[in-house]
């Protein structure tokens, strides 16, 4: 079984709506990632939590909540849809060894259209 | 704030041709560098890393980087590709364990048969 699990693989939603997208991991690390990717933009990072009780904006997060629902759970909404996020969605989950950062583990990817 | 530049969005190489990926970061007291590979439709997964030691880190399927702190840079190269090589690669830069990975826009290798 994947380490790494995103729910759905494929969403296609209307503007507007309120639509969730949920990641689960079995690695048992504390630190967890919501990052899009776009054609051309890379990766930028939405949201992070490095434990339960930690909940952090990144550079884009204008537009999208999270919840930290345990330590091994981590779920990304967008209140109300709009077109201008569509894009790949991807979950990752790190734990601090040693200090520094460490290897970010990813799932494989929500792939969203909003119409 | 760090940041990450790849300096080619697209590098097409014929099948058994060497490869360089050019990747430049900000400058910081201390540094943690990454690449990752993303094959087509699949998540992306840990190519190499540097954390501290040897400046030339050696990867999986035969890539190897080299930290470079007087020119800011962590070149990832191979000295010859495979088609199974064809992907995209992000460069990831990290000043502290309490801050996130940044990653740079990515360079889509194409190997040519």
């Amino acid at each position: 079984d994947a380490d790494v699990t995103q729910t759905p693989r494929n969403r296609i939603t209307k503007t507007g709506k309120r639509i969730m997208l949920e990641c689960s991991q079995t690695k048992g690390h504390d630190r967890m990632y919501w990052y899009r990717q776009d054609p051309g933009l890379g990766l930028r990072l939405i949201y992070y939590s490095f434990d339960v009780k930690d909940i952090n904006k990144g550079e884009i997060s204008d537009g999208y909540s999270v919840s930290r629902q345990a330590q091994a759970k981590f779920s990304l909404s967008l209140e109300s849809a709009i077109p201008n996020q569509t894009a790949l969605y991807f979950c990752a989950t790190s734990d601090l060894g040693q200090g520094v950062s460490e290897t970010q583990y990813f799932g494989p990817g929500t792939r969203l259209l909003v119409l | 704030a760090q940041s990450v530049t790849q300096l080619d969005s697209q590098v097409p190489v014929f099948e058994e041709a060497p490869v360089e990926l050019r990747c430049n970061y900000s400058s910081s007291v201390s540094v943690y560098l990454f690449w990752y590979v993303q094959y087509p439709n699949q998540g992306l997964q840990l190519l190499l890393k540097y954390l501290s030691g040897s400046t030339l880190v050696k990867g999986i399927n035969g890539f190897e980087a080299e930290f470079n702190k007087s020119q800011t840079s962590f070149h990832l190269r191979k000295p010859s590709v495979h088609i199974s090589d064809t992907a995209e690669y992000f460069c990831a830069v990290s000043s502290s364990g309490n801050t996130p990975l940044v990653f740079g826009k990515g360079t889509r290798l194409s190997v040519i048969a």
